[in-house]
């Protein structure tokens, strides 16, 4: 089992619909979650990070987790073909001392204008 | 910007030659992290450091070694290219503070092992 998991997608979202992505994660120990955008042929760029169950919103962004489900996720409202771009899941492990993470393979979303 | 610079951003190399990658921070931060990304396999965890000469290892560090002799650099060798190193590299900072788990990206090189 993967300690992260998303669908790849692709995801196809006409502009200005809800965007939805999901991830998975297998570790109940941890406590920090985190999403990153990536364009294609840049570096991953951190746009949220949750540590409790509920939502967070940042503008047009907002981050759900559910520990208890081992599940979070990140709605893009108002979808711009600027959002276009693979959407990282990353969640901590504390395991052997280290507070590293581990990130899923992403989930492609299109924006389609 | 987190201050993060690797060299060089691109390479080519052949396979059975050393390869060193450098990743360079502005920011005396203690952590820094060395991942190679792959399609199909997502980011993953080559070495990482904790303060100078302190490193470990993470999941798929077999056929790397890492150093860190000063704060600011963190340096990946590939003691002998292989053709499956072909790959992006991206070094990463964790943020400062206690308890902080974020990381934050440098601009990855691309490696390919011919």
């Amino acid at each position: 089992q993967k300690e992260v998991e998303q669908n790849s997608g692709p995801l196809s979202v006409p502009e200005g619909a809800i965007a939805s992505l999901n991830c998975t994660y297998s570790d109940r120990g941890s406590q920090s979650f985190f999403w990153y955008r990536q364009y294609s042929g840049k570096s991953p760029e951190l746009i949220m990070s949750i540590y409790s169950n509920g939502d967070k919103e940042d503008g047009r962004f907002t981050a759900q987790l559910n520990k208890a489900s081992q599940y979070v996720s990140l709605l893009i409202r108002d979808s711009q073909p600027s959002d276009s771009a693979t959407y990282l899941c990353a969640v901590n492990n504390e395991r052997g001392g280290a507070n590293n993470l581990f990130f899923g393979t992403g989930t492609r979303l299109t924006v389609i204008p | 910007d987190a201050g993060i610079t690797q060299s060089p951003r691109h390479k080519v190399t052949e396979t059975g030659t050393p390869v060193t990658l450098r990743c360079h921070q502005t920011e005396n931060h203690r952590y820094m992290y060395w991942y190679r990304q792959d399609p199909g396999h997502g980011l993953r965890l080559i070495h990482y450091s904790y303060g100078v000469k302190d490193t470990d290892k993470g999941e798929v560090s077999d056929g790397y070694s890492v150093s860190r002799s000063k704060t600011e650099d963190f340096l990946l060798t590939l003691e002998s290219a292989t053709s499956s190193q072909t790959s992006v590299y991206f070094c990463a900072i964790r943020g400062a503070g206690t308890g902080r788990s974020e990381q934050y990206f440098g601009p990855g090189t691309r490696l390919t092992v011919t």
